[in-house]
């Protein structure tokens, strides 16, 4: 049972460079997110997507974009990085009803 | 920007301490409280989801009680053991979307 799978775990971009992380969850939740979590903050909704077809801002959407391509996957893109994009990110997917989160593994990301 | 507090920030016990921590969020739209357990390089695992006033919810030695009157849950932890060390961090729903705002956390370290 893999629950949420987050490519890839680590990558060093430079400045400017373009990437997309890759999330897919395999429970069949309707509603997925991503976070950032940087040093001393708690963890910080970029972006969220209740079901499938649907994308919402989070607290801290600038700089990224994000596709909900089908019910399992939520991809989150960084088209020109910037050293302040440092930082773990982390995916989750909720069921129906508003369970408690499930999280993947976490990609740290390194912008020089 | 939702103020989710919680208290203290960090915590050192002793094996076999009992120990509880604070959360306060806004009292108003609210929907649920969740607690998570986020252990040094692995991902945040949900503990809790609490929804009703007065709701108390346990697991083991960890049990949790909910005021959704004045914006508090309490996390406590009886007979606390080195493996409980950890962040724990909760996250109020105060909409309908089932997204979270997560607390900073409260970072556990029991003494053997």
């Amino acid at each position: 049972n893999a629950g949420v799978t987050q490519t890839p775990k680590f990558q060093v971009l430079k400045t400017g460079q373009s990437m997309t992380l890759q999330c897919a969850q395999d429970m069949n939740h309707n509603s997925m997110y991503w976070y950032r979590q940087d040093p001393g903050m708690g963890l910080r909704l970029i972006y969220y997507s209740a079901s499938e077809g649907t994308t919402d801002k989070g607290e801290v959407p600038n700089g990224y974009n994000v596709s909900r391509l089908n019910k399992r996957e939520f991809s989150l893109r960084l088209e020109s990085a910037a050293p302040s994009q440092t930082s773990v990110y982390f995916c989750a997917s909720s069921e129906v009803g508003g369970g408690g989160y499930t999280f993947g593994s976490g990609t740290r990301l390194t912008v020089v | 920007i939702l103020n989710v507090e919680q208290s203290p920030q960090s915590l050192h016990v002793q094996e076999g301490d009992s120990t509880n921590f604070t959360c306060s969020f806004p009292s108003s739209n609210f929907y649920a409280l969740h607690w998570y357990r986020w252990e040094t390089a692995k991902s945040p695992e949900a503990l809790f989801v609490m929804t009703l006033n007065g709701d108390e919810k346990k697991k083991g030695r960890i049990s949790a009680t909910l005021n959704t009157k004045e914006g508090y849950s309490y996390l406590y932890i009886k007979g606390s053991q080195p493996e409980d060390s950890a962040t724990y961090l909760c996250a109020p729903r105060m909409d309908s979307s089932y997204k979270l705002i997560f607390g900073s956390g409260t970072r556990l370290l029991v003494r053997p």
